[in-house]
């Protein structure tokens, strides 16, 4: 059983550039949740989708956006990234129907922006 | 507002040595909590949750941590340390009433075991 897969591992981008991760949840869950972790911090949430609608959203701008597909894998994209975007964006899935909605992490995408 | 505390950047422990990871939580209500592990440039990996019933959770890797709702903590323990429990640890907290929300992270303790 695939636990949760994203792509790229790393990417290198520029100041004012567009990039667009992907994340495969774990078979079985219907639930994605993207969360940013700069270096040296907890991670933070930025937004979920469930049944391909963004469900909740975290304090980010608008630049940040993203999109589920009805394999429920999604897709996490930063517009006019600036050197801050820099962090490593972790895919969580889950289970709606689970009681403790317990979340499943990918390994995640380390985004440089130069 | 939820919230949780790691008031720890760093633990240094010998190996051998039991350990503890300290975490209290802020939240309204009855908590779902969560100890989670990094290795670096992983992504994190699911340790242990309490849910409810018994407050001593046993998790992975022989951790495991007391849920005490007065103190409000979720301390990391265990027994024997060991060089490859080296990592970062996170506890995390969802109240347990609010759906399918998003985990609320400490900032991370940075656990060293020295050989």
């Amino acid at each position: 059983d695939a636990g949760v897969t994203q792509s790229p591992t790393h990417l290198i981008k520029t100041r004012g550039q567009q990039v667009t991760l992907r994340c495969s949840p774990k078979s079985g869950h219907d639930t994605v949740s993207w969360y940013q972790q700069a270096l040296g911090q907890g991670p933070q949430f930025i937004f979920q989708y469930y049944e391909e609608e963004e469900r909740q959203r975290g304090n980010f701008p608008d630049r940040f956006s993203g999109h589920q597909f009805p394999n429920y894998s999604s897709e996490l994209n930063v517009n006019a990234l600036l050197l801050g975007d820099s962090a490593l964006y972790l895919c969580a899935s889950s289970f709606t129907g689970a009681a403790s909605y317990e979340q499943y992490f990918g390994p995640g995408t380390r985004l440089t922006v130069t | 507002a939820q919230s949780v505390a790691q008031p720890e950047d760093q633990v240094n422990v010998a190996e051998g040595n039991p350990l503890t990871v300290k975490c209290t939580y802020s939240v309204s209500g009855n908590p779902y909590l969560f100890w989670y592990v990094q290795y670096p440039n992983r992504g994190l990996q699911f340790l242990l949750k309490y849910i409810t019933g018994d407050n001593l959770v046993k998790g992975s890797y022989g951790f495991e941590a007391e849920f005490n709702k007065s103190q409000t903590s979720f301390h990391l323990k265990k027994p024997s340390a060991l060089v490859s429990d080296s990592a970062l640890y996170f506890c995390a907290v969802r109240y347990r009433f609010s759906g399918n929300t998003p985990l609320v992270f400490g900032k991370g303790t940075r656990l060293s075991v020295i050989a």
